[in-house]
């Protein structure tokens, strides 16, 4: 594991609560993500951040909010939690491989329900 | 937009056969693919990448082929074992950052011993 932990690991909340999921990185990796997994659609990006107060959209931010105050932390947080937003949720951080390519280190994930 | 497909959802095969994983992009020429392993209530674990300039790639029982022109990448796993059985995501890199990746829905391979 490239030290990636994820905090909660499950979360049960209800509709309109706010809901923060942290990711804790230890490689000191610059590039920082946050996906979704849902049956049928697989990974999608909702935010990713590209260092320290810099962050960017994905394909499904609608919703959701990001801060990343230092390299090691990026949070997640659901403004106003939904019954569309129960899934789980895998942070990602990059590491480079030779050649200007880079991969990517899951987390174990956070499962989250929305009642 | 640009799109990856995994055609097959699931594969079951016998131990000892090679299994043969497909992986299909359009709308978009990726500089590489990925392809991740994951297992039950886990995140996705790198295994291989594959450069455009790249015919063919290999890590011990794995080799992954990349088709600029067929837009295609395949993924085989040679004298598969029981310890193989988990889900598949081949990924693309697309604009943007360097990382940022587009995920197929991924196969579940099941190897029967």
């Amino acid at each position: 594991d490239a030290g990636i932990t994820q905090s909660p690991r499950h979360k049960v909340t209800e509709t309109g609560t706010p809901v923060t999921l942290r990711c804790h990185q230890t490689e000191n990796h610059r590039y920082m993500y946050w996906y979704r997994q849902d049956p049928g659609h697989g990974l999608r990006l909702i935010h990713y951040s590209y260092g320290v107060k810099d962050t960017d959209k994905g394909e499904v931010s609608d919703g959701y909010s990001v801060s990343r105050s230092k390299t090691e932390d990026f949070l997640l947080t659901l403004e106003s939690a939904t019954s569309s937003q129960t899934s789980v949720y895998f942070c990602a951080t990059e590491g480079q491989l030779a050649g200007g390519a880079s991969e990517q280190y899951f987390g174990p994930g956070t499962r989250l329900t929305v009642t | 937009s640009q799109k990856i497909e995994q055609n097959s959802e699931a594969l079951n095969i016998q131990e000892g056969k090679t299994a043969t994983l497909t992986c299909n992009y359009t709308n978009y020429s990726p500089a590489y693919l990925q392809w991740y392993r994951q297992d039950p209530g886990r995140g996705p674990v790198f295994l291989l990448l594959i450069r455009e300039n790249e015919k063919e790639k290999r890590k011990e029982r794995l080799k992954v082929t990349f088709d600029t022109t067929l837009k295609q990448s395949l993924f085989h796993i040679t004298a598969s074992q029981p310890a193989d059985s988990a889900t598949y995501l081949c990924a693309m890199n697309y604009g943007g950052s360097q990382g940022n990746l587009i995920f197929g829905k991924g196969t579940k391979l099941s190897v029967k011993p």
